[in-house]
């Protein structure tokens, strides 16, 4: 399966600030997807991040709060932009490793005070 | 449009007894199911995966068989440990569409 470098594996930031989040893959993908999990709470999905054309973002999801970068097959970065408290969650970014899985990031675990 | 049910937790077991943690989900066609599990502080592992009907998927002693008629894909486990303390996520796909998760179960294993 596919190996993902995710990184900050956690930060602390002030509100009106923003983070960039980085997932590294050890091998060529077509999609990548990134996830929130709020606190306590299940995996929602944010967007699906193609290399070469913009990000396809869920319902209450906007590129203007979650700018996604894709400049290669095996990167991408989220921005987490203008932040408040009730973006503190875990990020995650995700591939699908074919024939296993899809495999995960060890997480970004964001508090915003 | 695709649903992923799952058993509500918490749920606290003893040392050494039997798992079962219910999943059922709502697809059109023949998705695959999942079980990934979250220990605490990191991210999500792949524990175990069915492909169609009938599979079953194993891996680390639990155990979970796609039920087409039943619609479901239980988790099962003949003897938990405390190392098995985490958050468990059942999640379907279909082809290259979005993973669905369930809320997610948390299970505490105490000795």
């Amino acid at each position: 399966s596919a190996v993902i470098s995710q990184k900050p594996s956690r930060d602390i930031c002030q509100r009106g600030t923003s983070l960039t989040i980085q997932c590294q893959v050890d091998s060529q993908v077509t999609m990548m997807f990134w996830y929130r999990q709020q606190p306590g709470q299940s995996l929602t999905l944010i967007a699906t991040a193609n290399q070469g054309s913009e990000a396809t973002y869920e319902s209450g999801f906007v590129i203007d709060k979650f700018p996604i970068s894709r400049p290669n097959l095996t990167f991408s970065t989220l921005t987490v932009s203008n932040m408040s408290p009730e973006d503190s969650s875990i990020y995650l970014c995700s591939v699908d490793s074919f024939n296993y899985g899809y495999t995960f990031g060890s997480g970004t675990r964001l508090t915003v005070v | 449009g695709n649903s992923v049910t799952q058993m509500e937790g918490p749920v606290t077991l003893s040392e050494e007894a039997f798992l079962t943690i219910n999943c059922t989900y709502t697809a059109t066609g023949y998705p695959s199911l999942f079980w990934y599990v979250q220990y605490p502080g990191e991210g999500l592992q792949l524990l175990l995966k069915a492909t169609k009907a009938d599979d079953k998927g194993s891996n680390k002693g639990f155990e979970a068989t796609y039920r087409k008629e039943t619609t479901s894909f239980h988790l099962e486990k003949g003897s938990v440990q405390v190392s098995d303390s985490a958050v468990y996520f059942c999640a379907l796909s279909r082809g290259n569409e979005k993973l669905t998760f369930g809320t997610g179960t948390r299970l505490t294993i105490i000795p």
